[in-house]
């Protein structure tokens, strides 16, 4: 089946500081990738419509200078949370759709930033 | 917009038996996806079942099931034979067909399943 690789799927970073993290799709190609955000025992939302080749699609509220997106490739997408601060900490997932697979999700990262 | 509500926080199920959960949905549209997630301590997203709102007939999966009321908008779960491993939390979610593929999913908040050994 189709799968998703997210790393890292932990990170701690300062307060002020970027990071990155990578969304490989290892089996097929995905033109579409999705971004959420998840709080504790909270429901995930989605941040924004990642598509390959074009600017990233953002939800209402999420703001695009503070999470860039890029999705260079057909197999991998990256958000950036720039300039992090604590209430930036969060699980993030993303997720690929396919035609024969639905939705596929990667493992999450947790950034805590301190 | 969508939304997708979940008024279960949390149910209790002892092993074997059944339980269901319960999902309503708004939306203005007439053509779109229900799914229903499930995920575990791990926190990865897994599939447990699919259903087109074009199609009346009631998705399956082994021991999964929905009872699908379109005129109601109810997308309730049903889990026969409980087992331990069933244990996580439970997301209701909904995709505009209109889209073509491009939308993201619509989430409720969630139901935390125990399961009583």
């Amino acid at each position: 089946g189709a799968v998703v690789s997210q790393h890292p799927s932990r990170v701690i970073c300062k307060s002020g500081t970027s990071v990155k993290i990578e969304c490989r799709s290892l089996d097929f190609q995905a033109t579409t990738m999705f971004w959420y955000r998840q709080f504790p025992k909270k429901s995930l939302m989605l941040m924004a419509t990642s598509n390959e080749g074009s600017k990233a699609t953002y939800e209402q509220g999420v703001e695009k200078d503070k999470f860039l997106i890029n999705h260079a490739s057909l197999t991998l997408s990256t958000l950036t949370v720039t300039s992090a601060h604590p209430e930036d900490s969060s699980f993030y997932i993303c997720s690929a759709r396919t035609e024969a697979y639905g939705y596929t999700f990667g493992s999450g990262t947790r950034l805590t930033v301190v | 917009a969508q939304t997708v509500t979940q008024s279960q926080p949390e149910m209790s199920v002892q092993e074997a038996e059944t339980v269901t959960l319960s999902c309503t949905y708004d939306t203005s549209e007439s053509d779109y996806y229900l799914f229903w997630y499930k995920q575990p301590p791990s926190r990865q997203m897994i599939l447990v079942i699919r259903q087109e709102a074009y199609k009346q007939q009631n998705a399956t999966e082994n021991r999964f099931s929905v009872n699908f009321q379109k005129a109601a908008k109810s997308f309730s779960l049903k889990i026969s034979d409980s087992q331990l491993g069933d244990a996580a939390m439970y997301f209701c979610a909904y995709r505009s067909r209109a889209g073509g593929g491009a939308d993201g999913l619509t989430f409720g908040k969630g139901t935390h399943l125990i399961i009583q050994p």
